[in-house]
């Protein structure tokens, strides 16, 4: 099983918004809507942001929003805050003995 | 509030074994389903693992399939991975994960604990 495809870093300025792509296959994302983002600062563990494609655990702003067309997912960012600096890493429940994978993560600064 | 606690990280030589523990506090442990990831230093997570709350469900990721068991004590409240076979690309800080209750994901995390596997 292949990691998920997600571009290595995205960059913006505070306030601006910015999306994130995770890329699959029939086979992961775009066959399920299992579709989870998670947040990484360094040095931390994960924290999951949006399950289920679009919904958000309680706790996490709504500045934070999730989608999905064909075989890739977005997490979008609106109103970027310094904090929102960190690792974002997607990950879906795909059709493959090994039932989970993750993407291959992307670095957000804040400019 | 949640917690997990993971522990029984070290250096190990290529070959060699090593038992990691995963304590969990501040829910029903017996009701949910738990993972194992991992992320090698500087890399993306990697899932390794999955058993059902019962224990009679399980999976591995290829990479680990054949050398790692995954196993857990309800009444200890602990997750478990034996990990056997050790190899250098298995260095990395190894996570365990509580499955969300909507499922397909992982909604409670452990701070990790690392291995290393060099001579």
């Amino acid at each position: 099983q292949s990691a998920l495809t997600q571009p290595a870093s995205v960059s913006g300025s505070p306030g601006q918004s910015i999306t994130i792509s995770c890329t699959g296959t029939s086979s992961d994302v775009g066959g399920y809507n299992h579709v989870s983002w998670y947040q990484q600062h360094p040095g931390k563990a994960p924290k999951l942001m949006i399950y289920g494609v679009s919904n958000r655990p309680s706790g996490v702003p709504d500045r934070f929003s999730g989608s999905k067309s064909g075989n890739s997912a977005s997490l979008t960012i609106s109103g970027l805050q310094a904090e929102d600096e960190a690792d974002y890493s997607c990950s879906s429940y795909t059709s493959s003995r090994s039932p989970y994978v993750f993407g291959t993560g992307t670095k957000v600064t804040v400019l | 509030e949640v917690q997990l606690v993971e522990s029984g990280g070290g250096l190990v030589q290529p070959g060699g074994s090593l038992r990691l523990s995963c304590a969990a506090s501040g829910f029903t442990f017996s009701s949910y389903e738990m993972h194992w990831v991992r992320q090698a230093p500087g890399k993306g997570l990697e899932w390794v693992s999955y058993i059902d709350s019962s224990g009679n469900t399980i999976y591995y990721a290829d990479s680990v399939r054949g050398r790692f068991t995954i196993s857990r004590d309800n009444a200890k409240n602990s997750l478990y991975l034996q990990m056997n076979s050790l190899r250098a690309e298995d260095t990395a800080v190894y996570y365990c994960a509580r499955e969300g209750g909507n499922g397909y994901n992982f909604d409670y995390w452990g701070q990790g604990t690392l291995v290393t596997v060099s001579s």
